[in-house]
């Protein structure tokens, strides 16, 4: 049962543009939402959370959007730079069951110069 | 404050053996959890330990286990390796209280040949 799904396994944006990934998830008790980035056999970086009881959150160039009732989230990264390229990963944290993140599958950002 | 170490970063071990992985929190964390990433499964939940106890596992044989020092330093250990463990394994630390954030180690690397 896979509860955190990113459906797009890889994105190209040009440098300067938007990039938007998308992640959905299937449990409505998760508590709140993280974005990690990852480079190839590097831990995977902390970038942005969002609560659940909130609809956005911003921090710099990123910005995290939850739509809690089609269950989706998104990350906005304005503008695009080609140091973004990595693997994005959401993932959810349901606080009753301690510190156990779901991850999604991730989503491999191009950024072109 | 130092981030997250984790030792070795890169392992190779044979069939059959047991190895052990060590990973030293961010000062002041009391929570540490384990992932395992492969290709195919993604990021996956071990387990978490706080305060020298475990609080939650992950769906992994009993092959895998961990402990948690007083100091929060933690060791994972995988006993009678199979060809299936080879993985890039990795530790994430938090206060582990609230809605804390957790941040990774840069991961071992775990080949069984």
């Amino acid at each position: 049962d896979q509860q955190v799904k990113q459906n797009s396994p890889s994105l190209s944006v040009q440098e300067g543009r938007i990039s938007i990934l998308n992640c959905d998830y299937t449990n409505s008790m998760f508590d709140y939402f993280l974005w990690y980035k990852k480079y190839p056999a590097e831990g995977p970086t902390f970038l942005i959370s969002i609560s659940s009881i909130k609809d956005k959150n911003e921090d710099g160039r990123f910005t995290v959007f939850l739509n809690k009732s089609a269950k989706h989230l998104s990350l906005h990264i304005v503008p695009s730079q080609p140091g973004d390229s990595a693997v994005y990963f959401c993932a959810a944290v349901r606080l009753d069951s301690s510190y156990k993140l779901i991850f999604g599958s991730g989503t491999r950002l191009l950024v072109r110069p | 404050k130092a981030g997250v170490t984790q030792t070795p970063r890169y392992l190779i071990k044979t069939r059959g053996q047991q190895v052990t992985l060590s990973c030293s929190p961010i000062s002041g964390h009391r929570s540490v959890s384990w992932y395992q990433q492969t290709p195919g499964q993604g990021l996956q939940f071990l387990f978490e330990y706080f305060s020298e106890t475990q609080r939650n596992k992950g769906n992994f044989p009993g092959r895998f286990s961990g402990r948690q020092f007083s100091n929060s330093r933690s060791e994972m250990n995988v006993s009678t390796l199979e060809l299936g463990d080879s993985a890039l394994y990795l530790c994430a630390s938090s206060p582990g209280t609230g809605r804390s954030t957790q941040y990774f180690g840069p991961g071992t690397r775990l080949t069984v040949l």
